[in-house]
Protein backbone atom coordinates (compact mmCIF):
# COMPACT_ATOMS: atom_id res chain seq x y z
CA UNK A 1 0.00 0.00 0.00
CA UNK A 2 1.09 3.59 -0.41
CA UNK A 3 2.99 5.26 1.90
CA UNK A 4 3.77 9.01 2.75
CA UNK A 5 7.21 9.04 4.09
CA UNK A 6 8.50 11.28 6.51
CA UNK A 7 12.22 11.87 7.36
CA UNK A 8 14.12 12.17 9.73
CA UNK A 9 12.33 10.11 12.56
CA UNK A 10 13.87 12.46 14.49
CA UNK A 11 15.72 15.81 14.77
CA UNK A 12 17.07 17.81 18.12
CA UNK A 13 18.30 21.08 17.03
CA UNK A 14 19.32 24.07 18.55
CA UNK A 15 16.94 26.86 19.59
CA UNK A 16 17.42 29.63 17.24
CA UNK A 17 18.23 27.40 14.33
CA UNK A 18 16.70 26.55 10.71
CA UNK A 19 15.12 23.24 10.47
CA UNK A 20 13.58 21.68 7.29
CA UNK A 21 11.01 18.58 7.92
CA UNK A 22 10.88 16.68 4.51
CA UNK A 23 8.03 14.65 3.29
CA UNK A 24 7.42 12.88 0.31
CA UNK A 25 3.77 12.17 -0.17
CA UNK A 26 1.85 9.27 -2.12
CA UNK A 27 2.55 10.03 -6.16
CA UNK A 28 -1.22 10.79 -7.78
CA UNK A 29 -2.20 13.13 -4.54
CA UNK A 30 -2.28 16.32 -4.95
CA UNK A 31 -3.61 18.18 -1.47
CA UNK A 32 -0.52 17.83 1.30
CA UNK A 33 -0.73 19.11 4.27
CA UNK A 34 1.28 19.89 7.54
CA UNK A 35 0.08 18.71 11.31
CA UNK A 36 1.77 19.01 14.55
CA UNK A 37 1.03 17.23 18.00
CA UNK A 38 2.74 18.89 21.10
CA UNK A 39 3.39 16.19 23.72
CA UNK A 40 0.24 14.88 25.31
CA UNK A 41 -2.17 16.93 23.58
CA UNK A 42 -4.31 17.08 20.56
CA UNK A 43 -3.02 17.22 16.96
CA UNK A 44 -3.21 20.84 15.75
CA UNK A 45 -3.74 21.78 11.51
CA UNK A 46 -0.41 23.80 10.35
CA UNK A 47 -1.06 24.20 6.84
CA UNK A 48 -2.98 22.74 3.31
CA UNK A 49 -0.73 22.79 0.16
CA UNK A 50 -2.60 22.50 -3.46
CA UNK A 51 -1.34 23.67 -6.71
CA UNK A 52 1.73 24.85 -5.54
CA UNK A 53 0.38 27.28 -3.20
CA UNK A 54 -1.19 27.55 0.36
CA UNK A 55 -4.75 27.00 0.35
CA UNK A 56 -5.10 27.57 4.65
CA UNK A 57 -3.03 28.16 7.08
CA UNK A 58 -3.64 28.21 10.76
CA UNK A 59 -2.78 30.80 13.31
CA UNK A 60 0.24 28.71 14.29
CA UNK A 61 1.52 28.77 10.74
CA UNK A 62 3.39 32.08 11.45
CA UNK A 63 6.24 34.32 9.66
CA UNK A 64 8.74 31.45 10.78
CA UNK A 65 7.05 28.59 9.07
CA UNK A 66 7.26 28.01 5.29
CA UNK A 67 6.49 25.40 3.05
CA UNK A 68 7.85 24.04 -0.47
CA UNK A 69 7.34 22.02 -2.98
CA UNK A 70 10.47 22.19 -4.56
CA UNK A 71 10.60 19.06 -7.35
CA UNK A 72 7.09 17.89 -7.88
CA UNK A 73 7.71 14.51 -5.33
CA UNK A 74 9.55 16.56 -2.16
CA UNK A 75 7.13 18.52 0.28
CA UNK A 76 9.01 20.24 3.06
CA UNK A 77 8.04 22.30 6.18
CA UNK A 78 10.84 24.96 7.28
CA UNK A 79 10.64 26.37 10.66
CA UNK A 80 12.89 29.22 10.46
CA UNK A 81 14.51 30.14 13.98
CA UNK A 82 13.30 27.20 16.00
CA UNK A 83 11.87 28.05 19.86
CA UNK A 84 11.79 25.70 22.38
CA UNK A 85 7.98 25.23 21.71
CA UNK A 86 8.50 24.41 18.51
CA UNK A 87 9.18 20.82 20.18
CA UNK A 88 6.54 18.49 18.94
CA UNK A 89 5.64 15.62 16.52
CA UNK A 90 5.09 16.81 12.76
CA UNK A 91 3.15 15.11 10.87
CA UNK A 92 2.47 15.52 6.57
CA UNK A 93 -0.20 13.82 5.70
CA UNK A 94 -1.38 14.28 1.35
CA UNK A 95 -4.89 13.18 -0.25
CA UNK A 96 -6.22 12.64 -3.79
CA UNK A 97 -8.25 14.42 -6.31
CA UNK A 98 -11.73 13.85 -5.49
CA UNK A 99 -11.63 14.22 -1.97
CA UNK A 100 -13.19 10.74 -0.97
CA UNK A 101 -12.42 11.84 2.35
CA UNK A 102 -9.43 9.75 2.92
CA UNK A 103 -6.21 11.06 4.11
CA UNK A 104 -2.94 9.34 4.37
CA UNK A 105 -0.64 10.26 7.43
CA UNK A 106 3.39 9.74 7.49
CA UNK A 107 4.90 8.18 10.72
CA UNK A 108 6.08 11.69 11.57
CA UNK A 109 9.23 13.59 13.07
CA UNK A 110 9.63 14.08 16.54
CA UNK A 111 11.28 17.67 16.46
CA UNK A 112 13.08 18.10 19.71
CA UNK A 113 14.61 22.11 20.62
CA UNK A 114 16.97 22.51 22.87
CA UNK B 1 -16.43 26.88 13.11
CA UNK B 2 -16.44 23.35 13.70
CA UNK B 3 -15.21 21.89 16.79
CA UNK B 4 -15.19 18.10 17.96
CA UNK B 5 -15.42 17.00 21.22
CA UNK B 6 -14.27 13.52 23.43
CA UNK B 7 -15.02 13.87 27.17
CA UNK B 8 -13.91 10.29 28.43
CA UNK B 9 -9.68 11.22 28.39
CA UNK B 10 -8.93 7.68 29.39
CA UNK B 11 -11.01 4.18 29.55
CA UNK B 12 -10.09 1.12 30.47
CA UNK B 13 -11.52 -2.70 28.99
CA UNK B 14 -10.63 -5.85 29.79
CA UNK B 15 -9.15 -8.27 27.13
CA UNK B 16 -11.88 -9.66 24.71
CA UNK B 17 -14.67 -7.39 26.24
CA UNK B 18 -16.40 -5.08 24.73
CA UNK B 19 -15.98 -0.81 24.99
CA UNK B 20 -17.23 2.40 23.18
CA UNK B 21 -15.83 5.75 22.75
CA UNK B 22 -17.96 8.49 22.58
CA UNK B 23 -17.63 11.92 20.06
CA UNK B 24 -19.54 14.31 19.45
CA UNK B 25 -19.08 17.52 17.08
CA UNK B 26 -20.63 20.93 15.96
CA UNK B 27 -21.08 22.07 12.19
CA UNK B 28 -23.29 23.56 10.01
CA UNK B 29 -22.30 21.78 7.20
CA UNK B 30 -24.58 18.58 5.55
CA UNK B 31 -21.62 16.96 4.15
CA UNK B 32 -18.50 15.62 5.56
CA UNK B 33 -16.59 12.68 6.47
CA UNK B 34 -15.64 11.52 10.37
CA UNK B 35 -12.92 9.58 11.06
CA UNK B 36 -11.28 7.17 14.29
CA UNK B 37 -7.50 7.49 14.04
CA UNK B 38 -5.61 5.18 16.54
CA UNK B 39 -1.96 6.43 17.64
CA UNK B 40 -0.23 3.62 19.11
CA UNK B 41 2.80 4.63 21.41
CA UNK B 42 5.39 4.96 17.95
CA UNK B 43 2.66 7.68 17.56
CA UNK B 44 1.84 7.36 13.93
CA UNK B 45 -1.74 7.95 12.95
CA UNK B 46 -3.45 4.97 12.08
CA UNK B 47 -7.09 5.45 10.15
CA UNK B 48 -9.32 2.83 11.75
CA UNK B 49 -12.24 3.65 10.70
CA UNK B 50 -14.48 6.29 8.39
CA UNK B 51 -17.62 7.68 7.81
CA UNK B 52 -19.82 9.55 5.38
CA UNK B 53 -22.13 11.66 6.64
CA UNK B 54 -24.48 10.90 3.64
CA UNK B 55 -24.57 7.64 4.50
CA UNK B 56 -27.36 6.05 6.60
CA UNK B 57 -25.47 2.98 7.04
CA UNK B 58 -22.96 2.67 10.37
CA UNK B 59 -19.32 1.71 8.89
CA UNK B 60 -17.86 -1.70 10.19
CA UNK B 61 -13.87 -2.28 10.28
CA UNK B 62 -13.86 -5.94 11.47
CA UNK B 63 -13.94 -5.70 15.36
CA UNK B 64 -14.10 -2.07 14.71
CA UNK B 65 -17.62 -0.19 14.46
CA UNK B 66 -19.64 3.15 14.46
CA UNK B 67 -22.93 4.33 15.82
CA UNK B 68 -23.32 7.76 13.72
CA UNK B 69 -25.97 9.56 14.68
CA UNK B 70 -26.52 12.28 12.58
CA UNK B 71 -29.10 14.60 14.16
CA UNK B 72 -27.36 14.47 17.17
CA UNK B 73 -24.08 14.59 15.68
CA UNK B 74 -22.63 11.93 17.85
CA UNK B 75 -20.01 9.43 16.41
CA UNK B 76 -18.87 6.85 18.51
CA UNK B 77 -16.28 3.77 18.34
CA UNK B 78 -17.26 -0.15 19.18
CA UNK B 79 -14.33 -2.20 19.56
CA UNK B 80 -15.52 -5.92 19.68
CA UNK B 81 -13.17 -8.27 21.15
CA UNK B 82 -10.69 -5.93 22.76
CA UNK B 83 -6.60 -7.30 22.21
CA UNK B 84 -3.88 -5.70 23.51
CA UNK B 85 -2.77 -4.64 20.51
CA UNK B 86 -5.45 -2.09 20.84
CA UNK B 87 -4.07 -0.17 23.45
CA UNK B 88 -3.60 3.14 22.22
CA UNK B 89 -4.70 6.47 21.86
CA UNK B 90 -7.84 7.01 20.30
CA UNK B 91 -8.70 10.04 18.31
CA UNK B 92 -12.26 11.20 16.59
CA UNK B 93 -11.94 13.59 13.75
CA UNK B 94 -13.77 15.70 11.34
CA UNK B 95 -13.51 16.90 7.84
CA UNK B 96 -15.82 18.67 5.52
CA UNK B 97 -16.61 17.41 1.62
CA UNK B 98 -15.08 20.59 0.39
CA UNK B 99 -12.09 19.47 -1.75
CA UNK B 100 -9.13 20.32 0.72
CA UNK B 101 -10.70 21.09 3.81
CA UNK B 102 -8.07 20.09 6.70
CA UNK B 103 -9.29 17.42 8.96
CA UNK B 104 -10.44 18.94 13.10
CA UNK B 105 -9.61 16.52 15.90
CA UNK B 106 -10.35 15.96 19.38
CA UNK B 107 -8.16 15.79 22.10
CA UNK B 108 -8.17 11.89 22.37
CA UNK B 109 -9.18 8.97 24.45
CA UNK B 110 -6.41 6.60 25.51
CA UNK B 111 -7.62 3.19 25.53
CA UNK B 112 -5.77 0.89 28.12
CA UNK B 113 -6.34 -3.19 27.68
CA UNK B 114 -6.24 -5.10 30.98
CA UNK B 115 -5.28 -8.20 30.53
Amino acid sequence: EPEVTQTPSHQVTQMGQEVILRCVPISNHLYFYWYRQILGQKVEFLVSFYNNEISEKSEIFDDQFSVERPDGSNFTLKIRSTKLEDSAMYFCASSPQGNEGGYTFGSGTRLTVV
Amino acid sequence: AQTVTQSQPEMSVQEAETVTLSCTYDTSESDYYLFWYKQPPSRQMILVIRQEAYKQQNATENRFSVNFQKAAKSFSLKISDSQLGDAAMYFCAYRSARRDDKIIFGKGTRLHILP
